[in-house]
């Protein structure tokens, strides 16, 4: 079964609003990752945040993680058209280190941008 | 510097035939993963390699798929009498041993009539 899940599937705002897609997970992490995927193919890695980390930022991304709560949420501000995108979360596992295991995905939230 | 380059691009083939997938990590990653997307669908870890260390093959599907990674660099994924199922694009991905970011190439898409 999938490890994450990304809520909503699929999202559709207007150039220049926030969006907000978040991720939920069942066992214990290493880490947690945010790739964006454009047209099906290459994924580009945008965040990683650490188990003990509970929020990181990089440029327009906000990235935060609880734990407790086993969910992640990315926050993208000020959004672009470029930014039109399938985004994944994926988790590194607890135990594993330096990238020894695969990484978990999720389905994915579809992100449109309408200009 | 380079990234994470596979080739074929795209491939189309028949039912029951083999399929070579090749990959070259970033110069100096050691740990090399293969993934599969099907349509619609997240990634599902296929095989990881680390330096020169046997492969976890937990991740494949069936006995049909294989890999191998030769001189701790480049990588193939063969799959061998292929099926429809098997339609899917096959993403390779490298990190360097300290990192867990892992750096995807563009992916095969792989076509089974």
């Amino acid at each position: 079964s999938q490890q994450g899940e990304e809520d909503p599937q699929a999202l559709s705002i207007q150039e220049g609003e926030n969006a907000t897609m978040n991720c939920s997970y069942k066992t214990s992490i290493n880490n947690l990752q945010w790739y964006r995927q454009n047209s099906g193919r290459g994924l580009v890695h945008l965040i990683l945040i650490r188990s003990n980390e509970r929020e990181k930022h990089s440029g327009r991304l906000r990235v935060t993680l609880d734990t407790s709560k086993k969910s992640s949420s990315l926050l993208i501000t000020a959004s672009r058209a470029a930014d039109t995108a399938s985004y994944f979360c994926a988790t590194g596992l607890r135990g594993s280190g330096g990238g020894a295991d695969g990484l978990t995905f999720g389905k994915g939230t579809h992100l449109i941008i309408q200009p | 510097g380079a990234g994470v380059s596979q080739s074929p691009s795209n491939k189309v083939t028949e039912k029951g035939k083999d399929v070579e997938l090749r990959c070259d990590p970033i110069s100096g990653h050691t740990a090399l993963y293969w993934y599969r997307q099907s349509l619609g669908q997240g990634l599902e870890f296929l095989i990881y390699f680390q330096g020169n260390s046997a492969p976890d093959k937990s991740g494949l599907p069936s006995d049909r798929f294989s890999a191998e990674r030769t001189g701790g660099s480049v990588s193939t994924l063969t799959i061998q009498r292929t099926q429809q199922e098997d339609s899917a694009v096959y993403l390779c991905a490298s990190s360097s041993y300290t990192q867990e970011t892992q750096y995807f190439g563009p992916g095969t898409r792989l076509l089974v009539l």
